[in-house]
Order: structure tokens, then C-alpha cells, then sequence
């Protein structure tokens, strides 16, 4: 059972690039998040989504797009890389909205950008 | 003030011994209540839910109290494996939106 995958697991970008974030999950939950995880931070929400075709912002949703087509997959784009951005970025799901589900989490993505 | 707050530790305790984290939130309308352990560089994992009765599991107790608006966690028995970031986290509603705290690092020592 995969659960949660992300790729790619590292990336290197340079300012000013574009890139997209992968997140795929199979176990046919509804809710999906984006979080960035910083030092000294609590993970935030970047983006989420309540199922297919739904989509909202989150806590830090500046410089990202979400899109969210099917149930499995939840990609996350950066529109023009900054250093700012350099940062750990988790997916993860749950099986509902509401009520503060447990998360299930993607293993990461490690991002810097020069 | 932050929605959520923890010691960041880190807490250095030898094998055996008890350890207990505290964590405030803010929100007198939160409604779910959760710790997560991070392991170094690794992804956040669902430790136990908090309920308002209290939980234990293992050698883990969790409580809540809504009065003064902290949970608590509680580890018996310290192992070398319990060495992690333990994340406190809150769900107030709107959705599924849950907040992070910046976590509490223990270090279970020889």
C-alpha cells in the first residue's frame, strides 16, 4: 500500500524557474493539503482541496497554484521560483473533511532555490 | 501569541525516565486535538488523539484541558526510540484546517 507519494524527493531550482510538485495518493481520500514545514515554524498550510474539482487557499498560498482534477493526484506549482520558497514541502490526505481528520503524509520534498 | 505553542526543548532524558510535554492553543473553539512525532528529516506521523477524558496507549497518556487550554503528553518508560519531534496540532474547523506547532524535540539518552 503507497499511501502518500510525493516526488521528487529533492530539487534544486534557480530563482525565477518554474516547477511542479507531485502528490498522488491511492487510498481514495476526499481531502488533500499542501504544507511547507520551515525551522523555527510549524508546518503551514499552503493549499487544500476537499475533493475533485475543489480547491482553496490556505495560510500561505502566495507564489503557488493547486489543481485538483481526480481524487488521486494533487499537484503543486511554483509560478516563479524565489529563495523564499526554499523550504521542506509535505502532501497529505485524509479520508474526510471536517471534524480534524489525521493526516497522512507524503514523505516530502526537499526545495532550494539559488 | 501563536495559535499554537510548545517548548522547543530539547528534552534530554535518560532511558526509563518520564517525560511530559505541554502545549497551549489559543482558540477556546478548537475541537480536535492530536500529537504527531517527526522523526529527523521525515514526515509527520499520527502519534494519538487527545480526547477529553484523557488516552493512554502504551506508555503514552494524553490529556486535555479545555479549562486552561493545553494538552498534554506523557511517556513512561523513555526508550531510545521515542528520540523524535513530537508536534502538537489543533483542528478549530472551517474545512479541514489543522495548525502546527513548531514542535518539541526529545533526546532518550544511554
Amino acid at each position: 500500500n503507497a499511501g502518500v507519494t510525493q516526488t521528487p524527493k529533492f530539487q534544486v531550482l534557480k530563482t525565477g524557474q518554474s516547477m511542479t510538485l507531485q502528490c498522488a495518493q491511492d487510498m481514495n481520500h476526499e481531502y488533500m493539503s499542501w504544507y511547507r514545514q520551515d525551522p523555527g515554524m510549524g508546518l503551514r498550510l499552503i493549499h487544500y482541496s476537499v475533493g475533485a474539482g475543489i480547491t482553496d487557499q490556505g495560510e500561505v498560498p502566495n507564489g503557488y497554484n493547486v489543481s485538483r482534477s481526480t481524487t488521486e493526484d494533487f499537484p503543486l506549482r511554483l509560478l516563479s521560483a524565489a529563495p523564499s520558497q526554499t523550504s521542506v514541502y509535505f502532501c497529505a490526505s485524509s479520508r474526510q473533511t471536517g471534524g480534524g481528520q489525521p493526516q497522512h503524509f507524503g514523505d516530502g520534498t526537499r526545495l532550494s532555490i539559488l | 501569541r501563536k495559535e499554537v505553542e510548545q517548548d522547543p526543548g530539547p528534552f534530554n532524558v535518560p532511558e526509563g525516565a518520564t517525560v511530559a510535554f505541554n502545549c497551549t492553543y489559543s482558540n477556546s473553539a478548537s475541537q480536535s486535538f492530536f500529537w504527531y512525532r517527526q522523526d529527523c528529516r521525515k514526515e509527520p506521523k499520527l502519534l494519538m488523539s487527545v480526547y477529553s477524558s484523557g488516552n493512554e496507549d502504551g506508555r503514552f497518556t494524553a490529556q486535555l484541558n479545555r479549562a486552561s487550554q493545553y494538552i498534554s503528553l506523557l511517556i513512561r518508560d523513555s526508550k531510545l526510540s521515542d528520540s523524535a519531534t513530537y508536534l502538537c496540532v489543533v483542528y478549530t474547523g472551517g474545512g479541514n484546517k489543522l495548525t502546527f506547532g513548531t514542535g518539541t524535540q526529545l533526546k532518550v539518552e544511554l
